[in-house]
C-alpha cells in the first residue's frame, strides 16, 4: 500500500526566508508525485509534478522539489517566501505498476499550512 | 479556457435527504475523479471514470454513494439517506487521461456539503 507523510502540519516562516515543506512516500515502485496548493475556499492548484524525468522539478510561483529515491522524499522548497504563499500545501502520489501505468487515483498527505509573517 | 466547474458551491440539507452534486470537467478530458475532503484533512479518493465507465470505485464509503457519467462528460455524485458524517467538501478533478500516469489532475473549487 502507498502512503504519503507530510512532516509538520504547520510551518511558519518570515517573509523572504526559505520555505521547506517535507513529504515522504512509501511505495515499492517509484510513483508519480505532485504538489498542490489550496487557498481558502478554493480547489487545489497544481504547483509541480515529478514523472520520472529530471529529479529536480521546477514549478510555478518559484517553487521547486527534488525527488530522492534513496530517501523516498519529495520535499518542496522556495528560496524566498512571499506573503502570497500563505496557504495549505498537499503532497500527493499516484501509484504506478511496474510498467509505469498509473492507477489514476491520487493519495494525498494530510497537508501543511504555511504561514508567512512580515 | 474554462476550468472544472462544480455546482452547487454550497449545499445544506437535513439528515436523511438525498443530494446530487454536479461536476463539469475541462472539455476534452476523458478522466474524471471525485474526492472528499473533511475538515483539516487531505482529499480522499472516492471514484474515477475513464470515459463513461467507472474504472475504480474503491473509495466509495458505502452503498449510499453512487456516481454516474452517462455521456462521458458531466458527472453527478449522488448520496442517499445523508448522514451528518457525510458533511465535507466534495472535490471533482479531471485529466486528459489516467493511463499515462503523468497527466496532472485539475480540480474544481468543490461543493461544501453540510448535513444538519
Amino acid at each position: 500500500a502507498q502512503s504519503v507523510t507530510q512532516l509538520g502540519s504547520h510551518v511558519s516562516v518570515s517573509e523572504g526566508a526559505l520555505v521547506l515543506l517535507r513529504c515522504n512516500y512509501s511505495s515499492s515502485v517509484p510513483p508519480y508525485l505532485f504538489w498542490y496548493v489550496q487557498y481558502p475556499n478554493q480547489g487545489l492548484q497544481l504547483l509541480l509534478k515529478y514523472t520520472s524525468a529530471a529529479t529536480l522539478v521546477k514549478g510555478i510561483n518559484g517553487f521547486e522539489a527534488e525527488f530522492k529515491k534513496s530517501e523516498t522524499s519529495f520535499h518542496l522548497t522556495k528560496p524566498s517566501a512571499h506573503m502570497s504563499d500563505a496557504a495549505e500545501y498537499f503532497c500527493a502520489v499516484s501509484l504506478t505498476n511496474a510498467g509505469g501505468t498509473s492507477y489514476g487515483k491520487l493519495t494525498f498527505g494530510q497537508g501543511t499550512i504555511l504561514t508567512v509573517h512580515p | 479556457g474554462a476550468g472544472v466547474s462544480q455546482t452547487p458551491s454550497n449545499k445544506v440539507t437535513e439528515k436523511g435527504k438525498y443530494v446530487e452534486l454536479r461536476c463539469d470537467p475541462i472539455s476534452g478530458h476523458t478522466a474524471l475523479y471525485w474526492y472528499r475532503q473533511s475538515l483539516g484533512q487531505g482529499p480522499e479518493f472516492l471514484i474515477y471514470f475513464q470515459g463513461t465507465g467507472a474504472a475504480d470505485d474503491s473509495g466509495l464509503p458505502n452503498d449510499r454513494f453512487f456516481a454516474v457519467r452517462p455521456e462521458g462528460s458531466v458527472s453527478t455524485l449522488k448520496i442517499q439517506r445523508t448522514e451528518r458524517g457525510d458533511s465535507a467538501v466534495y472535490l471533482c478533478a479531471s485529466s486528459k487521461s489516467s493511463g499515462t500516469g503523468a497527466q496532472p489532475q485539475h480540480f474544481g473549487d468543490g461543493t461544501r456539503l453540510s448535513i444538519l
